[in-house]
């Protein structure tokens, strides 16, 4: 079974600069999943999708950041413009349901440097 | 609202010595509780997971945890500790009030020595 994939693994953009990160979860998966994880923190998660519709942002600076699912497959999170503070792997994770107790499979993460 | 406080930033231990990563957790409900490892440049994996059913979970590569709802603890422990061990771990709660998200603690860095 295919992992989930992310791209690119490493970005590097100067401050005021746009973004934008790309998420192919497990086959059949309907739960995805953004986290933002700062080095030497847990990862905070971003925002949730179940299927195409948006399940939870609220940890999501909107006036920055968007994402979208569309046809409930792959996903982007996109940054705009970014600054110092957004330097971070950006993980992408999904997982069969949306249902307590249910394991997240995390792709390999994108490391973001902010200049 | 839940949280979860991983007591240990960094441990260390010996090459075949047990290993103990302590956590303890907050929740209103009963929570699911999981462990996962990150290895350098590497996704996270997960170990094992504790859904209300026995309260010994026992996970991957000899690891086990125990739920003790009395002390609201979900400690991480293995008998013997392996070189390959060495990695971070985070112990997880999700929040069953019906976005089931995973809420991270800040993780502790395992160093194995030789």
């Amino acid at each position: 079974e295919a992992g989930v994939a992310q791209s690119p693994r490493y970005k590097i953009i100067e401050k005021r600069q746009s973004v934008a990160f790309w998420c192919n979860p497990i086959s059949g998966h309907a739960t995805l999943y953004w986290y933002q994880q700062i080095l030497g923190q847990g990862p905070k998660l971003l925002i949730q999708f179940q299927n195409n519709g948006v399940v939870d942002d609220s940890q999501l600076p909107k006036d920055r950041f968007s994402a979208e699912r569309l046809k409930g497959v792959d996903s982007t999170l996109k940054i705009q413009p970014a600054k110092l503070e957004d330097s971070a792997v950006y993980l992408c994770a999904s997982s069969l349901e949306l249902a307590g107790g249910d394991e997240q499979f995390f792709g390999p993460g994108t490391r973001l440097t902010v200049l | 609202a839940q949280s979860v406080t991983q007591l240990d930033s960094h441990v260390s231990v010996s090459e075949g010595t047990p290993v103990l990563l302590r956590c303890n957790y907050s929740s209103s409900y009963s929570p699911s509780l999981f462990w996962y490892v990150q290895h350098p440049n590497k996704g996270l994996q997960l170990l094992l997971k504790y859904t209300s059913a026995a309260t010994l979970v026992k996970g991957i590569n000899g690891f086990e945890a125990e739920f003790k709802k009395s002390e609201t603890s979900f400690h991480l422990t293995k008998p013997s500790a392996h070189m390959s061990d060495a990695a971070e771990y985070f112990c997880v709660v999700s929040d069953l009030s019906g976005t089931y998200k995973y809420i991270f603690g800040t993780g502790t860095r395992l160093k194995v020595l030789a």
